[in-house]
């Protein structure tokens, strides 16, 4: 079946401008995690959604990120008032169940100018 | 701080020798997963390993775990050109259902 995808693919902004990246996981799959990935850096955690419980929002930077996701479908990762250090790949990642593996999504890379 | 982290950096090696990478992390952990990445973009699921296993194998990978001291190895055996990519551990805190992922080794296999 069709993987994780992520659009746009890539998404360059001005500074001070909101941005919307969508993530659709696989069908099925309960659990759904955010990362940031700065240049030649390891994968931050963002924000993880299991199922209809609270989402562990504890990675999220600022109050400027915030995302959502509608039942077990698709998320949205909105960050307002983008700044340069906003920069980075955004990736998705979903799992059937909370530990189970992790198949990723291909990313959406932000620039801010 | 990373819950893992992975050493060395970087790593160059010639076509057909092994490549092996480490992976410290700092609390109790149900499962370790290794992924690859390449191009900077998405990652690719290797190899899941749960803390009551001490070894697991998948092709040319070989994967340790050792919870005693926290630290888990990855083998590439008789590598290839296309082997080439960054490599990150990524583990579970017990008790919660998060993934932090390290700061990944560069491995570059020459031709």
């Amino acid at each position: 079946g069709a993987g994780v995808s992520q659009s746009p693919s890539n998404k360059v902004t001005e500074k001070g401008k909101d941005v919307e990246l969508r993530c659709d996981p696989i069908s099925g799959h309960t659990a759904l995690y955010w990362y940031r990935q700065r240049l030649g850096q390891g994968l931050e955690f963002l924000i993880y959604f299991q199922g209809n419980s609270a989402p562990d929002k504890s990675g999220l930077p600022s109050d400027r990120f915030s995302a959502e996701r509608t039942g077990e479908s698709v998320s949205t990762l909105t960050i307002q008032r983008t700044q340069q250090e906003d920069s980075a790949v955004y990736l998705c990642a979903s799992s059937l169940a909370g530990l189970d593996t992790q198949y990723f999504g291909p990313g959406t890379r932000l620039t801010v100018l | 701080s990373q819950q893992g982290e992975e050493d060395p950096q970087a790593l160059s090696i010639q076509e057909g020798e092994n490549a092996t990478m480490n992976c410290s992390y700092k609390t109790s952990i149900n499962n370790l997963q290794w992924y690859r990445q390449n191009s900077g973009r998405g990652l690719v699921h290797l190899i899941l390993i749960r803390s009551n296993e001490r070894e697991k194998h998948s092709g040319r990978l070989r994967v340790t775990l050792d919870t005693s001291k926290k630290s888990s190895s990855l083998l590439i055996t008789a590598s290839r050109a296309a082997d080439t990519a960054s490599y990150f551990c990524a583990t579970d805190g017990s008790g919660t259902y998060k993934y932090i992922f390290g700061t990944g080794t560069r491995l570059k296999v020459l031709a």
